[in-house]
């Protein structure tokens, strides 16, 4: 069965470094989502995207955060620099295969950041 | 910001029993949907009822929707211990490929 790949799994860096976090959606979803899973809470949405245009980013705190979505498929997303408050889970969906109407997200298994 | 509250936080049942889970929620919607994730990993899609529907079923689970109290149950029947996991509703305000508002979860534990 097909897959949201993210990557790295585990991330930790200091405080004021940059990171940048990879997610490669299921083939064929034109849709893809970047969430923020602070721990103890559901999902925040930052980004989404659709193809590879920026659909919503009300919520992505774009002075330190940002997100593309190059060609349409994989996407990645970047905190310069990072803060302590940025430690959370980083998860990443998609949606919109054939068929599929786009209601029904997937989801991968996450980076989980921790910032020192 | 979080669309609601799932209700309880917590819950612990013996194996066997039917666990029910509640969501609140703020907006008009589209749809809802249940998720579970499993601890330290990403979410399943569980199941997705409309705003049009009142009920829906799908194996043990069973999920009903009252637009007018803008509130939304998970029951779990016959638990199993590999049901231990946090449970999430998530709305759709527009549905198709709409950004979801989800709760905070409840996190249920299957006692064997």
């Amino acid at each position: 069965e097909a897959e949201v790949a993210q990557s790295p799994r585990y991330k930790i860096t200091e405080k004021s470094q940059a990171v940048a976090f990879w997610c490669d959606p299921i083939s064929g979803h034109a849709t893809l989502y970047w969430y923020r899973q602070i721990l103890g809470q559901g999902p925040e949405l930052l980004v989404q995207f659709q193809d590879e245009s920026v659909v919503d980013d009300s919520q992505l705190p774009k002075d330190r955060f940002s997100a593309e979505r190059l060609k349409g498929v994989d996407s990645t997303l970047k905190i310069q620099p990072a803060e302590l408050g940025d430690s959370a889970m980083y998860l990443c969906a998609s949606s919109g295969g054939q068929g599929q109407g786009g209601d029904t997200q997937y989801f991968g298994p996450g980076t989980r950041l921790t910032v020192l | 910001s979080q669309q609601g509250e799932e209700d309880p936080q917590a819950l612990s049942i013996q194996e066997g029993e039917n666990a029910t889970m509640n969501c609140s929620y703020k907006t008009s919607i589209n749809n809802l949907q249940w998720y579970r994730q499993n601890s330290g990993r990403g979410l399943v899609h569980l199941i997705l009822i409309r705003s049009n529907e009142r009920e829906k079923h799908s194996g043990r689970l069973r999920v009903t929707l009252d637009t007018s109290k803008k509130s939304s149950s998970l029951l779990i029947t016959a638990s199993r211990a590999a049901d231990t996991a946090s449970y999430f509703c998530a709305t759709g305000r527009f549905g198709g490929a709409d950004g979801l508002t989800f709760g905070k979860g409840t996190h249920l534990i299957i006692q064997p």
